[in-house]
């Protein structure tokens, strides 16, 4: 079965700072999907950025963008020039490519904050 | 355009009660999940729905049922609810596959059981 791991329970970064929250997966698919959702105190489930397996290429959406291993199974988010806004839970995910990529498997989270 | 309408925001039940978490979609997509978000933890999907009328078990289905008359709609049923429900439960929306399509989610309904 998959598994998604982030091991950074809590992070903290200075605004205009840059940040980068880890995660691993495990999966013996070779095409598949990740993504890094932000929940806010709202609750609100906010994708922030998706990578697909297949692609060399690392995802980039403005000031966030992915370091995406894929033989080390490494998914990270780095977020540049830190804003208040950020602060949130992020999480990493993961959804096989043959399915919905709404079957999602979340890893337990990454609560960011953001010292002024 | 009000996206994923979740029903309601907050409910207490006693054990052994049973409830409907109603959820419901206007952007006419065929795929549907509920997922449910245990304190200090990630979402874990508990049923979805490809289309009306088909609808399947995700990684946590015990103690829920699901139906799927209309596309709009998936409500989520509790029958016999036990502590261990207690959670906030979201609902998500979504198109056919598609790799450059967004899943929408509602605001999610808070769950006590007591």
């Amino acid at each position: 079965a998959q598994t998604v791991t982030q091991s950074q329970p809590e992070m903290s970064v200075q605004e205009a700072e840059t940040v980068t929250l880890s995660c691993t997966y495990d999966t013996s698919e070779s095409d598949y999907y990740l993504f890094w959702y932000k929940q806010p105190p709202s609750r609100q489930m906010i994708l922030v950025i998706r990578q697909e397996a297949y692609k060399q290429q690392n995802a980039t959406e403005n000031r966030f963008s992915v370091n995406f291993q894929k033989a080390a199974k490494s998914f990270s988010l780095k977020i540049s020039d830190s804003q208040l806004g950020d602060a949130a839970m992020y999480f990493c995910a993961y959804s096989d490519y043959g399915g919905s990529q709404g079957n999602l498997i979340f890893g337990k989270g990454t609560k960011l904050s953001v010292k002024p | 355009n009000a996206g994923v309408t979740q029903t309601p925001k907050f409910r207490i039940l006693k054990i052994g009660q049973s409830m409907t978490l109603q959820c419901t979609q206007d952007m006419n997509h065929n795929y549907m999940y509920w997922y449910r978000q245990d304190p200090g933890m990630g979402l874990k999907l508990i049923y979805y729905s490809v289309g009306a009328g088909i609808t399947d078990k995700g990684e946590v289905p015990n103690g829920y049922n699901v139906s799927r008359s209309t596309t709009e709609d998936f409500p989520l049923r509790l029958e016999l609810a036990a502590p261990s429900q207690t959670s906030v439960y979201f609902c998500a929306s979504g198109r056919k596959d598609r790799v450059d399509e967004k899943l929408f989610f509602g605001s999610g309904t808070q769950l006590s059981v007591l």
